[in-house]
């Protein structure tokens, strides 16, 4: 089944450590999203890519950077993670990015940090 | 800019009864809305979207959205709850106009009483 992949599902990291999220997919979408997700909150965007154009929103902290090295892969990267970075990070695609289009999440990773 | 605004953060209704989400919207051009569930500890998966076609709504799991713009509404139904109903509800919103990401409401948490 064509799918929204993320590794892992659950990633310790201590405060101030670098840490990567992955995320794959099988459906050949053209577009890429990152979304952070706080306990009992609404899904945030962060960023997205559009094939290789990426797209920040104005209100991500600089922190937070993602790299999509194919089409398949994309990677958010947190460069030195705090305390509040303590979320659920999902993943989504879309075929083109459009207003009408259904965006497929994938599970999401939770990060928890020491 | 556009939002939605969910009403009850809790919802509790027991097994076989009706279920009513509540999801107003605030848009100066046509919206384009919809209803995702989060199952615990997964991503979201999209039950149904309104982009102006008709404005009764069918969606998985018998779900079902009626769009009434006069009351900038987009309320989530279910005739007879099931336990598997327990999750988490995200009514969203995107226009086709200016910044066309899609903006999430708060979330409302259905509980099923046995």
């Amino acid at each position: 089944d064509a799918m929204v992949i993320q590794n892992p599902r659950y990633q310790v990291t201590q405060f101030g450590k670098p840490v990567t999220l992955s995320c794959s997919q099988t459906l050949n979408h053209n577009v890429m999203y990152w979304y952070q997700q706080k306990s009992s909150q609404a899904p945030k965007l962060l960023f997205h890519y559009y094939d290789k154009d990426f797209n920040n929103e104005a209100d991500t902290p600089d922190n937070f950077q993602s790299r999509r090295p194919n089409t398949s892969f994309c990677f958010l990267d947190i460069r030195s993670p705090g305390l509040g970075d303590a979320a659920m990070y999902l993943c989504a695609t879309s075929t083109e990015g459009r207003y009408q289009e259904t965006q497929y999440f994938g599970p999401g990773t939770r990060l928890l940090v020491l | 800019a556009q939002s939605v605004t969910q009403l009850g953060s809790h919802v509790s209704v027991s097994e076989g009864a009706l279920v009513l989400l509540r999801c107003n919207y605030s848009s100066s051009v046509p919206p384009y809305l919809f209803w995702y569930v989060q199952y615990p500890n997964q991503g979201l998966q999209l039950l149904l979207k309104y982009t102006s076609a008709a404005t009764l709504v069918k969606g998985i799991n018998g779900f079902e959205a009626e769009f009434k713009k006069s009351e900038t509404s987009f309320h989530l139904t279910k005739p007879s709850a099931h336990m598997s109903d327990a999750a988490e509800y995200f009514c969203a919103v995107t226009v086709n106009f200016g910044n066309e990401k899609l903006t999430f409401g708060t979330g409302t948490r259905l509980t099923i009483i046995p």
